[in-house]
């Protein structure tokens, strides 16, 4: 059965640090790897997605991530964290036969200090 | 394009009371699948419609069943609600292509939803 987990329950960082969330995965196969990110009581916004190629990949809102088959992971980061980014961030596994059945770490809350 | 909408987007229930949850995909998405979020973790599947048939499920009692319409639409809904089913529920869409390939899944804003 697929997993996600993701390590850091609560990362506190200040502005215009530098940020890397983790996220771990086991899969059978390569999959489709997505990261998320919520706000408080809204839906999930996606960041980015690894399909395949390139295994560093470029999201929205300045974010990347980095494909590791060799550790099954799946690294978000950010040069430059800004105090909107305050958030809770989602790494997903997602099947390449069924993009609709996406299995979700349990997330990691960033707090963004002044 | 409206996008992945779900509606109501908030709803309150009492105990033992029953829900449906409504979704409208993405346009040209034939796929519809749902998760339940509970507070303080990562979605949780609980099963996918396509072609009008339960395709796939998660770990959910039978308590959670749903349908899908000829319009792609899709319907949650949960009977003798308890309240551990206070959750936000989100809906995402996808598409089925050749060789049992899904395009990338769009998520609906979801239903928060109360049981009180």
């Amino acid at each position: 059965a697929q997993s996600v987990t993701q390590p850091d329950i609560h990362i506190t960082v200040s502005e215009g640090a530098s940020l890397e969330l983790r996220c771990n995965y086991s899969y059978g196969a390569t999959p489709y790897l997505f990261w998320y990110v919520q706000s408080p009581g809204q839906g999930l916004q996606l960041l980015l997605k690894y399909f395949s190629g390139d295994t560093l990949v470029q999201g929205i809102k300045g974010f990347e991530a980095e494909f590791k088959r060799s550790q099954s992971s799946f690294n978000l980061r950010k040069p430059s964290v800004h105090w909107s980014d305050a958030a809770e961030y989602f790494c997903a596994v997602v099947p390449r036969t069924n993009a609709g059945k996406s299995t979700f770490g349990d997330g990691t809350t960033l707090t963004v200090k002044p | 394009d409206a996008g992945v909408t779900q509606s109501p987007t908030h709803l309150i229930k009492t105990r033992g009371q029953q829900v449906t949850l409504r979704c409208s995909p993405k346009s040209g998405h034939d796929t519809v699948s749902w998760y339940q979020q509970a507070l303080g973790q990562g979605p949780q599947f609980i099963f996918q419609y396509y072609e009008e048939e339960e395709r796939q499920r998660g770990n959910f009692p039978d308590r959670f069943s749903g349908h899908q319409f000829p319009n792609y639409s899709s319907e949650l809904n949960v009977n003798a609600l308890l309240l551990g089913d206070s959750a936000l529920y989100l809906c995402a869409s996808s598409l089925v292509r050749g060789e049992g390939l899904n395009t990338e899944a769009f998520f609906g804003q979801g239903t928060r939803l109360t049981v009180v």
